[in-house]
């Protein structure tokens, strides 16, 4: 099974800040990697899917790249409603694995 | 609209069975890829299983924690996704949620099962 670590586990910033979070798979994935944001209650939202294609609606201050086995998910300027749970997941192959999750919390 | 509902959720005792639907509606449900995917009570997300569409011969595949008490079918006269549990077990407590499989850009709300005595 491909292994997806993401870090940092937990970030506090600030409105206006520029994040980034990463995430590292245990074998080469190509750009077989999304991006997803989850507020609490909620189900997982789409951010970025093929690595760094931006979800139509999704703000242009989310931003991803990478391709092979490392990865970065930008938010350019945060926003009250960015703070939330950030996760990567890798659709290369089955079983398609989540990343232990990032949450992104206020200053 | 694009919508996917799941229903079904639940108390259930360990040992237990279950079914889980997913209606789906607004695209073209016989060709997608589905999955299903669960989150535990304050935990992160985790991939159950999925089912090919139509021209990838409606195959499925498991994670490991449920292979063998979980199967995945889909009746795509009803543009509908189910999953059947059997064999309950307390750590199959989640939320689960069904979602197109490859870019998961489609999911339901979740529907709740508690597996507890």
């Amino acid at each position: 099974d491909i292994q997806m670590t993401q870090s940092p586990s937990s970030l506090s910033a600030s409105v206006g800040d520029r994040v980034t979070i990463t995430c590292r798979a245990s074998q080469s994935i190509s750009n077989y990697l999304n991006w997803f944001q989850q507020k609490p209650g909620k189900a997982p939202k789409l951010l970025i899917s093929a690595a760094s294609s931006l979800k139509s609606g999704v703000p242009s201050r989310f931003s991803g790249s990478g391709s092979g086995t490392d990865f970065t998910l930008t938010i350019s300027s945060l926003q009250p409603e960015d703070f939330a749970t950030y996760y990567c997941q890798q659709s290369y192959s089955t079983p398609r694995t989540f990343g232990q999750g990032t949450r992104v919390e206020i200053k | 609209e694009v919508q996917l509902v799941e229903s079904g959720g639940g108390l259930v005792k360990p040992g237990g069975s279950l079914r889980l639907s997913c209606a789906a509606s607004g695209f073209t449900f016989s060709n997608a890829w589905m999955s299903w995917v669960r989150q535990a009570p304050g935990k992160g997300l985790e991939w159950v299983g999925h089912i090919k569409g139509k021209t990838g011969g409606g195959t499925t595949d498991y994670a490991a924690p449920v292979k063998g008490r979980f199967s995945i079918s889909r009746d795509d006269s009803k543009n509908t996704l189910y999953v059947q549990m059997d064999s309950l077990k307390t750590e199959d407590t989640a939320v689960y949620y069904c979602t197109t499989d490859g870019t998961f850009d489609i999911w339901g709300q979740g529907t709740m099962v508690t597996v507890s005595s």
